[in-house]
């Protein structure tokens, strides 16, 4: 079955310019996360919806950043005005609902690599 | 403080050895969630093994096991019979029941030595 997808896999844009970031979830999973990592690092929350709640932005950076889900399925991630600093890959990892336990694992995507010139 | 420390930047292994990765992790909630994720260098995230805080045994998955000490609040992951395709990026992993976040680690670098 088909996995967590994401486009475009690179992006390259200048400084200043807004981006938009696409993750396709497995089908029926009701959770879907954004994460940040930065060359040689660990994985920075950014934003998880579940299903038709309010999601949990906590993690974006500043008011440059949003996302939405459409239809409880795809998400997208936009950067505005966008910044060298804003150089990454921004994983998107969806997950059925978690149950008592909570242990239901992140499936991820493979990345979108941004480079901001 | 940080919800999840990996102290270990890089780790080596002679193949076939077997390695532990150290993990420890800090939450005040009795139900909790702890995953370990493999990322090769192709980028990919692969999910491992998962453990919850109830779970009396340690969790095994092929040559994946979790060595889990809850009073310690450590869960480290072992890799037995290391093969050369275990080298990568190794990520620990905590979910709370009574929130939405994983948190992750900073990481372990693993390269496995013939």
């Amino acid at each position: 079955g088909a996995g967590v997808s994401q486009s475009p896999s690179n992006k390259v844009t200048e400084k200043g310019k807004d981006v938009e970031l696409r993750c396709d979830p497995i089908s029926g999973h009701t959770a879907l996360y954004w994460y940040r990592q930065s060359l040689g690092q660990g994985l920075e929350f950014l934003i998880y919806f579940q299903g038709n709640s309010a999601p949990d932005k906590s993690g974006l950076p500043s008011d440059r950043f949003s996302a939405e889900r459409t239809g409880g399925s795809v998400s997208t991630l936009t950067i505005q005005r966008t910044q060298q600093e804003d150089s990454a890959v921004y994983l998107c990892a969806s997950s059925p609902r978690q149950g008592r336990q909570g242990n239901q694992p992140q499936h991820f995507g493979d990345g979108t690599r941004l480079s901001i010139l | 403080a940080q919800k999840i420390t990996q102290t270990q930047p890089g780790m080596f292994v002679q193949e076939k050895e077997a390695v532990t990765l150290d993990c420890t992790y800090d939450t005040s909630d009795q139900s909790y969630g702890l995953f370990w994720y493999k990322q090769p260098s192709s980028g990919e995230m692969i999910f491992l093994i998962y453990q919850g805080s109830y779970d009396e045994q340690n969790a095994t998955e092929g040559r994946y096991s979790l060595n889990f000490q809850k009073a310690r609040k450590s869960a480290n992951l072992v890799i037995s019979a290391s093969q050369l395709g275990d080298s990568a990026m190794y990520f620990c992993a905590m979910r709370e029941y009574t929130g939405n976040q994983f948190y992750f680690g900073t990481g372990t670098s693993l390269t496995v030595i013939p």
